[in-house]
């Protein structure tokens, strides 16, 4: 039972414009996200979170949206770059729980094309 | 720099050939994490350490074990590889549980079972 869904395995955009990338989950109990970005060979690494009393939060380029009655986040990131090009999870918690209950989506692969 | 560091970084064994995969870290965080990935999978929660607080999640089976001699290190040990533990296991460090907290990834593990 996949808790955190990201429906598209893979993305392509072009360099400059915006990128989004989506994320749903099912269990309405997680009150914290967050994304991490993985580079081939290297381990995730944080990006940015949002907690479930924010519908938004913005770091540089990087923007999280969440939609509590959707049950859905999304990581627009504007513009893209080619240094963007990795595999973004989005990942969910109990904040109660901290990170004993992090779960993680299956990834989206995103490819800035130059 | 701070890190968290993972030997080897490619593993090969034998179906029901123990094998061990070590984590080290110079981040002296409280909280290691070990974590299964399968292929177009998402990262899966084995099993985590709060000091030397062994942590186990319920689904994991009894044939990973892991051992935290001390701050620095944590061991995971696979007694009985079997063809379906072929995967990336990767540690993380945290400062705590208890509050949703960026995670430390190391590079992981790809493990390969013959």
């Amino acid at each position: 039972d996949q808790q955190v869904k990201q429906n598209s395995p893979s993305l392509s955009v072009q360099e400059g414009r915006i990128s989004i990338l989506n994320c749903d989950y099912t269990n309405s109990m997680f009150d914290y996200f967050l994304w991490y970005k993985k580079y081939p060979a290297e381990g995730p690494t944080f990006l940015i979170s949002i907690s479930s009393i924010k519908d938004k939060n913005e770091d540089g380029r990087f923007t999280v949206f969440l939609n509590k009655s959707a049950k859905h986040l999304s990581l627009h990131i504007v513009p893209s770059q080619p240094g963007d090009s990795a595999v973004y999870f989005c990942a969910a918690s109990l904040s109660n729980f901290g990170n004993e209950k992090l779960t993680f989506g299956t990834g989206t692969r995103l490819t800035i094309i130059p | 720099d701070a890190m968290v560091i993972q030997n080897p970084r490619y593993q090969v064994t034998q179906f029901g050939k123990p094998v061990t995969l070590s984590c080290s870290q110079t981040l002296n965080h409280n909280v290691m994490y070990w974590y299964q990935q399968k292929s177009s999978q998402a990262p899966k929660l084995l099993f985590h350490y709060y000091d030397k607080d062994f942590n186990n999640e319920a689904d994991t089976p009894d044939n990973f074990q892991s051992r935290r001699p001390n701050t620095s290190f944590c061991f995971l040990d696979i007694r009985s590889p079997g063809l379906g533990d072929a995967a990336m296991y990767l540690c993380a460090t945290s400062r705590v549980t208890t509050s949703v907290d960026e995670q430390f990834f190391g590079p992981g593990t790809r493990l390969t079972v013959l």
